[in-house]
């Protein structure tokens, strides 16, 4: 089966400026996940949708990132605008209800100058 | 609120040798899952293996083995054989498993080279 879909793999952006990131889950599986991952850190949660609900976006800065997943399938995530510490990999992972274990995308590498 | 910790940033190892990486965490619930998950150069986190917290038996992949002590709460990852391949980041994560969010909390991982 295909994995987690995650594009771009890369994205250069100036401060102030904004980024969309795209993911598609695996078919099937209802609960999609954003985390951020700092250099030399481990992944953070920044916001989980089952279906096309949000279950926990607790740790977003929801001054400036923004995430939808409006008909319960692909997502997106927004920062608006970038700041130099938002440079990160941004990984979606997804999983089915009946499991525990997240299967992650590749990820999309940001940075910001 | 959970927190997981590993206390090797970086280990190496030689080919064919066995490695152990260590993970500490700490919570106060009781059911729970326990994960290590590997992630390449090429940034895709992969899953290792996984444990439930309610199963006092190891959890076992192929060359890939954990070391669960409930009581001391650490959970550690030993690889038999080691390949080449198995050069990555190594992330150790927990899950509440009775919270309605399935968050994970990563460590802040294990670097291992495996040398040739």
């Amino acid at each position: 089966e295909a994995g987690v879909a995650q594009s771009p793999r890369y994205k250069i952006i100036e401060k102030r400026q904004s980024v969309a990131f795209w993911c598609n889950p695996i078919s099937g599986h209802a609960t999609l996940y954003w985390y951020q991952q700092i250099l030399g850190q481990g992944p953070k949660l920044l916001i989980q949708f089952q279906n096309n609900g949000v279950v926990d976006d607790s740790q977003l800065p929801k001054d400036r990132f923004s995430a939808e997943r409006l008909k319960g399938v692909d997502s997106t995530l927004k920062i608006q605008p970038a700041k130099l510490e938002d440079s990160a990999v941004y990984l979606c992972a997804s999983s089915s209800i009946r499991e525990e274990t997240q299967y992650f995308g590749p990820g999309t590498r940001l940075l910001v100058l | 609120a959970q927190t997981v910790t590993q206390s090797q940033p970086e280990m190496s190892v030689q080919e064919a040798e066995t490695v152990t990486l260590s993970c500490t965490y700490d919570t106060s619930e009781s059911n729970y899952y326990l994960f290590w998950y590997k992630q390449p150069p090429s940034r895709q986190m992969i899953l290792v293996i996984r444990q439930e917290a309610y199963k006092q038996q190891n959890a076992t992949e192929n060359r890939f083995s954990v070391n669960f002590q409930k009581a001391a709460k650490s959970f550690s990852l030993k690889i038999s054989d080691s390949q080449l391949g198995d050069t990555a980041m190594y992330f150790c994560a927990f899950m509440n498993s009775g919270a309605g969010s399935y968050q994970l909390t990563f460590g802040k991982g294990t670097k291992l080279s495996v040398i040739p």
